[in-house]
This record gives structure tokens, C-alpha cells and sequence, in this order.
């Protein structure tokens, strides 16, 4: 079965620091990958997505950015943090094997800016 | 482009009550929709699809109901239990495999 590995699950860290957020999956072979970020009080947002290797998308122009070095590895990052990063992150695989668009999640990562 | 609205909550209900949360989309074409749930402290998970019209889709005593003449995907539970205490997420397919997520409505059950 396919699984999805997040960390870590909590990051406090200060306005102007790197941030990375590791994701890989297990269980699958050339997944579609996806970061969102669900703010306090709002939904879900899509911030980028990947069809394969060094492939990414940009959903929407932000501080942060994203790799995939590896098939099942995906990256979220920044150079600099601001207090707005602050969120819950999570990834996500679409799950082919159980139809087209049923993304499989993460258990998130919480990352607070201070 | 294609999106959804669901209702804002929070909602507060008793065990046993009966639930609805609203969902209403906008779409070209017939787009797939989605219930995601996210329990405390947890990541999302899928509670249940539709792929076409009229299709109903059911899961752990959820029902949601495709419905094109009115565009709206109504999730619903006739006795809930405190263990539905959680976010739900109405969902589009959206394209190229990426969905477009409701706001979430937040929905706590006491015993």
C-alpha cells in the first residue's frame, strides 16, 4: 500500500531562518506529489506539484519553494521564513492504483514562525 | 476555473444527531468531487468520490449525492458519533490531477 512519510511533524523556527520539509513515499513508482499548506482558519491551498523527477509547478508566487531530487522524495523550502510560512504542510501522492485524483496524505507537518 | 463552496462552521451536534454540510460547485464539464476528512491532529484522508452524475458516494455511514441540476455534493449522516468530531473538506477534480479543496467545515459531536 502506498504511504506517505512527513518531518518533521513540528518546526518552530524564527522569522529570517531556512526551512525544510522532507516527504517520501513508499509503496509506488513515478507519483504525482503534491505540497499544501492549510493556514489557521482556512482550506487547503495547492502550492506545488510534480510529475517527476526535477519537475515542479508553482501554484501560486510565494516565499518558498520546492525539489524532487528522487522519484519518491519532495522537498519544501525557503531561504528566509516569514511569519505568514507559518501552517500546517502537507504532501500528498495521487493514488493511481485507486483512481485518478484520490490523493493520499501526509500526516502533516506544523511549522510555526515566531 | 473550477472550484467549490462549502458551508462554514463550525458545527456543534449531538450524538445521534442527523448532519448536513453544504457543498456547491463550479464547473466546465462533469468534474469528479470529493469528501476529504482530517481528524485531529491527523493529515486528510479520503471519506468518499463521486465520478459522474447522480453517482452516490458512501462511506462509514456518509452519503453524498452527485447532483448536476443543482451543482451541489451534500455530505450526510443520519446519527453521527463523537468520533466524527473532525474537518471535512468538499473537493473538484480540478485538471492535470490536481483537486481544488473547500474551505473545510469544522464539526464537533458531544456525547
Amino acid at each position: 500500500s502506498q504511504t506517505i512519510h512527513q518531518w518533521p511533524a513540528t518546526l518552530v523556527q524564527p522569522v529570517g531562518s531556512p526551512l525544510s520539509l522532507e516527504c517520501t513515499v513508499e509503496g509506488t513508482s513515478n507519483p504525482n506529489l503534491y505540497w499544501y499548506r492549510q493556514a489557521a482558519g482556512r482550506g487547503l491551498q495547492l502550492l506545488f506539484y510534480s510529475v517527476g523527477i526535477g519537475q515542479i509547478s508553482s501554484e501560486v508566487p510565494q516565499n518558498l519553494s520546492a525539489s524532487r531530487p528522487q522519484d519518491r522524495q519532495f522537498i519544501l523550502s525557503s531561504k528566509k521564513l516569514l511569519l505568514s510560512d507559518s501552517g500546517f504542510y502537507l504532501c500528498a501522492l495521487d493514488g493511481l492504483g485507486a483512481g485518478a485524483n484520490v490523493l493520499t496524505f501526509g500526516a502533516g507537518s506544523r511549522l510555526t514562525v515566531l | 476555473g473550477n472550484s467549490v463552496t462549502q458551508m462554514e462552521g463550525p458545527v456543534t451536534l449531538s450524538e445521534e444527531a442527523f448532519l448536513t454540510i453544504n457543498c456547491t460547485y463550479t464547473a466546465t464539464g462533469y468534474p469528479s468531487l470529493f469528501w476529504y476528512v482530517q481528524y485531529p491532529g491527523e493529515g486528510l484522508q479520503l471519506l468518499l468520490k463521486a465520478t459522474k452524475a447522480d453517482d452516490k458516494g458512501s462511506n462509514k455511514g456518509f452519503e453524498a449525492t452527485y447532483r448536476k441540476e443543482t451543482t451541489s455534493f451534500h455530505l450526510e449522516k443520519g446519527s453521527v458519533q463523537v468520533s466524527d468530531s473532525a474537518v471535512y473538506f468538499c473537493a473538484l477534480e480540478k485538471n492535470d490531477y490536481k483537486l481544488s479543496f473547500g474551505a473545510g467545515t469544522t464539526v464537533t459531536v458531544r456525547a
